[in-house]
């Protein structure tokens, strides 16, 4: 399987607990982006990365939030101190980052996570 | 800030009618302009896309038509089929900023 990959797919934790959760990109995508997508909502831009330079971050990704992609290749996405309302699906993206395919996303399944 | 909105939640039409989705956008600075699909426990997968320059974009079964002086997108399926019944992402994108409608649910009676 070559497409994005995305560990775990599910995630209960309990509010107050640190997560992170790891994305494998397509191998020859230099651009690896986040989103968290909730019910009824399109996905929402986290932060991404042009191999392993994180470029741009939104502000809704609070100081709980880190990305790191250490050696251009997957990526984790740290959640500390987690609260209820993190939950969502969190989704994670890779294109080749050049021209126009730089706007074509390749999207793994997502991680659930749920916060108690 | 909802710069991408899709005002239709769901679309229900008849196997091999045509099925249009529509897209509104706010922010002049999109150029370029793409359809996702997602089924359930996937994620979105590319399906259409247009640049600004241009005002409709075919491919197969879908084509995408542009509006620019209304702001306003369109996807076009037909003959429409049970298997394109899924959740369709209209996004927009100015540079590295790319922004997603809601989504609307299209489902495909046989």
């Amino acid at each position: 399987d070559t497409g994005v990959s995305q560990d775990p797919r599910h995630k209960i934790t309990k509010r107050g607990q640190n997560v992170t959760f790891r994305c494998d990109p397509i191998s020859e995508h230099n651009r690896l982006y986040w989103y968290r997508q909730t019910l009824g909502q399109g996905p929402e831009f986290l932060t991404y990365f042009q191999n392993e330079a994180q470029l741009e971050k939104s502000r809704l990704l609070s100081d709980r939030f880190s990305a790191e992609r250490p050696k251009g290749s997957f990526s984790t996405l740290e959640i500390q101190r987690t609260e209820q309302g993190d939950s969502a699906m969190y989704l994670c993206a890779s294109s080749l980052g050049r021209g126009r395919d730089t706007e074509k996303l390749f999207f793994g399944s997502g991680t659930q996570l749920s916060v108690l | 800030d909802q710069q991408v909105k899709q005002n239709s939640p769901s679309l229900s039409v008849q196997e091999g009618r045509i099925s249009i989705l529509n897209c509104d956008y706010t922010n002049s600075m999109f150029d370029y302009f793409l359809w996702y699909k997602k089924y359930p426990a996937e994620g979105p997968t590319f399906l259409i896309s247009i640049s600004s320059i241009k005002d409709k974009n075919e491919d197969g079964r879908f084509t995408v038509f542009l509006n620019k002086s209304a702001k306003h997108l369109s996807l076009h399926i037909v003959p429409s089929q049970p298997g394109d019944s899924a959740v369709y992402f209209c996004a927009a994108s100015g540079g590295n900023d790319m922004r997603f409608g809601a989504g609307t649910r299209l489902t495909v009676k046989p």
